[in-house]
């Protein structure tokens, strides 16, 4: 069975700096792809970034990076220059049987982290 | 672009009783997922819908239950409600995984 693990519930980081929140999953399908959202204390979940588990390099969108190593099965988000907005709770979810371009399947997310950005 | 809508906001309804929740999807969407998301936990996945059809459901009783309808809206069925089922419902739409499902803003549902 699918299992994702976040074992940070909680980090803190500095305004403009770089903060990385872990993730790790467990599955036994080869094909897959791996998601990270954002929930601001609004409740909605926005999406940030996706890697596929056959995507050769790591996904990048703006400020957001996946750190992916598939023999280590993790899945870490890197935010650079953390600002004041970037504080909310963040979920890595999958969804196995991933063919890159469906989206057949449940996610299954982790518990989340909470990032608190100072100033 | 309205994104995903849902309705209502916030519901409070009493043991026993039964609930409807409604889901508009983003506009060019076709598939519809409702998951359940108690207080500090991450979603659980309760079913999907797609071209009117349940495609997949997760490990929620048959309480729950649901509707997607030609325009792709869905609707979420709740039967005899418990405290348990006391949670934030999210709706989410979807075309093309590597867009990500855009998730509407949830309901609030109280069970008392």
């Amino acid at each position: 069975a699918q299992k994702i693990t976040q074992t940070q519930p909680g980090m803190f980081v500095q305004e403009k700096e770089a903060v990385t929140l872990d993730c790790t999953y467990d599955t036994s399908d080869p094909s897959y792809g791996l998601f990270w959202y954002k929930q601001p204390s609004s409740g909605e979940m926005i999406f940030l970034i996706y890697q596929g588990s056959y995507d050769q390099q790591n996904a990048t969108e703006g400020r957001y990076s996946l750190n992916f190593q598939k023999a280590r099965k993790s899945a870490n988000l890197v935010i650079s220059a953390s600002q004041l907005g970037d504080s909310a709770m963040y979920f890595c979810a999958m969804r196995e049987g991933d063919a890159g371009g469906t989206s057949y399947g449940k996610l299954t997310f982790g518990q989340g982290t909470i990032l608190t950005v100072h100033p | 672009d309205a994104g995903v809508t849902q309705s209502p906001t916030h519901l409070i309804k009493t043991r026993g009783q039964q609930v409807t929740l409604r889901c508009s999807p983003k506009s060019g969407h076709d598939t519809v997922s409702w998951y359940q998301q108690a207080l500090g936990q991450g979603p659980q996945f309760i079913f999907q819908y797609y071209e009117e059809e349940e495609r997949q459901r997760g490990n929620f009783p048959d309480r729950f239950s649901g509707h997607q309808f030609p325009n792709y809206s869905s609707e979420l069925n709740v039967n005899a409600l418990l405290l348990g089922d006391s949670a934030l419902y999210l709706c989410a739409s979807s075309f093309k995984v590597r867009l990500g499902e855009y998730f509407g803003p949830g309901t609030r549902l109280t069970v008392l």
